[in-house]
């Protein structure tokens, strides 16, 4: 079992759409999570961030976080073409030096 | 301006050529890593370091090299690069606080023929 899992996609919404990108984890000690935007042969983008359960929103985006369930989700409401990306959930181990883990990312595509 | 700043961004070398990868933070950040990015494999760590002089390994650390002598450097060094480390390689950096996200460099495209 993968420590991080995501789907891989694709996931296609229409422009004006709310697109829902899901990621587990499989261990519970893990304690920061982030979401990534990665457009093709670019690097990362730190989006969100989230380490308390609920939600966490910042414009367009909301990370959401359960602990006891092991899930993070991210919500991009109002999709643009421009969000058209490879999105990537991350865990940092701050009781392992700080080591990220990525899962393997979801294909984001947002048609006009 | 904050960043990582990753030289060179393309390379191409031979086979059993050393070469280094250099990698310079300037946020004072304690925690770097590097990482290779292939295609359907994702993002997988090679190494990272927790602060200065301070280094272990990640899941892909076979015939690569780091050192962490100063704050801000954290150089890649292939001792003797073989094509299966063709691969696009990105380092980053972060600080110790709890919610403290990574920054990526711009990556170096990596060809060895």
């Amino acid at each position: 079992q993968k420590e991080v899992e995501q789907n891989s996609g694709p996931l296609s919404v229409p422009e004006g759409a709310i697109a829902s990108l899901n990621c587990t984890y499989s261990d519970r000690v893990s304690q920061s999570f982030f979401w990534y935007r990665q457009y093709s042969g670019k690097s990362p983008e730190l989006i969100m961030s989230i380490y308390s359960n609920g939600d966490k929103e910042d414009g367009r985006f909301t990370a959401q976080l359960n602990k006891a369930s092991q899930y993070v989700s991210l919500l991009i409401r109002d999709s643009q073409p421009s969000d058209s990306a490879t999105y990537l959930c991350a865990v940092k181990k701050d009781n392992q030096g700080g080591k990220l883990i990525f899962g393997q990312g979801t294909e984001l595509s947002v048609k006009p | 301006e904050a960043q990582v700043t990753q030289n060179p961004r393309y390379l191409i070398t031979v086979t059993g050529k050393k070469l280094t990868v250099t990698c310079s933070q300037n946020m004072n950040h304690e925690y770097m890593s590097w990482y290779r990015q292939d295609p359907g494999l994702g993002l997988r760590q090679i190494y990272y370091s927790m602060n200065v002089e301070v280094t272990d390994k990640g899941d892909v650390p076979e015939g690569y090299k780091v050192s962490r002598k100063e704050k801000r450097n954290f150089p890649l060094i292939l001792e003797s690069p073989s094509p299966n480390q063709t691969s696009l390689y990105f380092c980053a950096s972060s600080s110790r606080d709890r919610g403290g996200g990574y920054t990526f460099g711009s990556g170096t495209r990596l060809t060895v023929v």
